[in-house]
């Protein structure tokens, strides 16, 4: 069965901080990656997604960054947090593509303040 | 602008009721439309994919129409649960090679007993 698993499950910084979410899918090889970003009370909106290893496309600019170092690995980060990146961060995966179903994260919850 | 309008904005229902909500979207591509199930602060959990020009789907309890020619589309959840309470999130994908997704701000569904 494959497991998505994201950390930390909340934290509380600073702005101007640096920040590193991380995000690891085990029991499936080559899955479609995807990062998405929820203010409060807000949309969901797509952040970045990744279809291999050491590729990343971004679909909005918001300050941050992704990378994806290992085939089972999406990392979110960012060298200077602004208020405005507090939120709910999903991450999710894919196996086929761009109309497969995504299979979402437990999420994790920033407050930058 | 919103490309992806869902309404009602929020629902109350008796359990045991039928309920429809409605997703109006100007995102072009509209490759596919998918409605999410989203407990607060979880994840999202798919429910149905639409494909077709005219499309219908059944899951369970839950149904779905859309027509591409009006971009729009509906979800019935009929027999309502407590469980069903939540937010179910329009998303219209871009499809082919684009793997970019717009959401809609969703409608929260309350089921009271």
């Amino acid at each position: 069965a494959q497991t998505i698993h994201q950390w930390p499950v909340a934290e509380i910084k600073a702005v101007g901080s640096p920040l590193s979410l991380g995000c690891t899918i085990k029991g499936k090889s080559s899955p479609n990656l995807y990062w998405y970003w929820q203010a409060t009370g807000g949309t969901l909106q797509q952040l970045f997604y990744s279809i291999t290893v050491g590729q990343v496309e971004s679909v909005v600019q918001l300050n941050l960054s992704a990378s994806r170092p290992k085939d089972d690995q999406f990392i979110l980060s960012t060298e200077k947090l602004l208020l405005s990146h507090s939120g709910f961060y999903l991450c999710a995966w894919s196996l086929w593509g761009a109309r497969d179903t995504q299979y979402f994260g437990p999420g994790t919850r920033l407050l930058v303040l | 602008k919103t490309q992806v309008e869902q309404s009602p904005q929020s629902l109350v229902v008796r359990q045991g009721e039928n309920c429809v909500l409605q997703c109006n979207y100007s995102v072009t591509p509209d490759n596919h439309l998918r409605w999410f199930k989203q407990d607060t602060g979880k994840g999202l959990v798919s429910l149905t994919v639409l494909v077709d020009q005219k499309d219908k789907t059944s899951n369970g309890r839950y149904s779905a129409t859309l027509d591409k020619d009006a971009k729009h589309s509906t979800l019935h959840i009929t027999a309502t649960l407590l469980d069903d309470t939540a937010t179910y999130i329009c998303v219209v994908g871009a499809g082919g090679s684009n793997y970019k997704l717009t959401f809609g701000k969703g409608t929260l569904l309350t089921v009271t007993p």
